[in-house]
């Protein structure tokens, strides 16, 4: 079955330290995105990518980075930079608009 | 900027009433509109999708309806079941690029 895996389902960080959540799909879609959602809140877009070894910055991507190296894999780091990183993190693809988002299952970071 | 708003934030109903959930966006220069669905600690399940030139898409006991013009977005449950209990979230496409932007969502209960 075609679909976005992102690992892991939890992670947790300590102070000053980098984590890397990772996402993966084999639905061939062309663009990916990570997102950030916080309780109560709705979804606010950290980085996007629409092709392989290109991508740009979103809303909110000040202590975040990626990488797309290949078209199947957009793996976001968050970096001891981003001083409130707690929150549910999702990975989304797109073949084109025309036909929507695909979501992953998330993963929960927190700070310990 | 675009803005997507969806009131209430919260709504309660008994089981086998329909629900009628809206989503109002600021910019009408939209591409589409999709809806999701996002159970607790859970991804998004895409419900439906609106191209900017439809009025309607229909999908089993659930009809979304689309006013470009007015901004505005409807997503009707008929004859709501427990199961349907989750948050509701609209996004849109704009016509320039391919993000979304969300709205915070609607946190659907269906009473037995």
């Amino acid at each position: 079955d075609g679909g976005i895996t992102q690992s892991p389902k939890y992670l947790f960080r300590k102070e000053g330290q980098n984590v890397t959540l990772s996402c993966e799909q084999n639905l061939n879609h062309d663009a990916m995105y990570w997102y950030r959602q916080d309780p109560g809140q709705g979804l606010r877009l950290i980085y996007y990518s629409q092709i392989v070894n290109d991508f740009q910055k979103g809303d909110i991507a000040e202590g975040y980075s990626v990488s797309r190296e290949k078209k199947e894999s957009f793996p976001l780091t968050v970096t001891s930079a981003q001083k409130n990183p707690t929150a549910f993190y999702l990975c989304a693809s797109s073949i084109d608009r025309n036909y929507g988002y695909t979501f992953g299952s998330g993963t929960r970071l927190t700070v310990v | 900027k675009q803005e997507v708003t969806q009131i209430p934030a919260a709504l309660s109903v008994p089981e086998g009433e329909n629900l009628v959930l809206n989503c109002s966006f600021t910019d009408s220069a939209i591409y589409n509109l999709q809806w999701f669905r996002q159970d607790p600690g859970k991804g998004l399940t895409s419900l439906l999708l609106i191209q900017s030139s439809q009025r309607e898409q229909t999908s089993g006991r659930l009809n979304a309806s689309l006013d470009k013009s007015s901004g505005r977005s409807t997503l009707y449950i008929a004859a709501s079941q427990p199961g349907d209990s989750a948050t509701y979230l609209c996004a849109v496409n704009k016509a320039a690029g391919n993000k979304l932007t969300f709205g915070g969502g609607t946190r659907v209960l269906v009473k037995p």
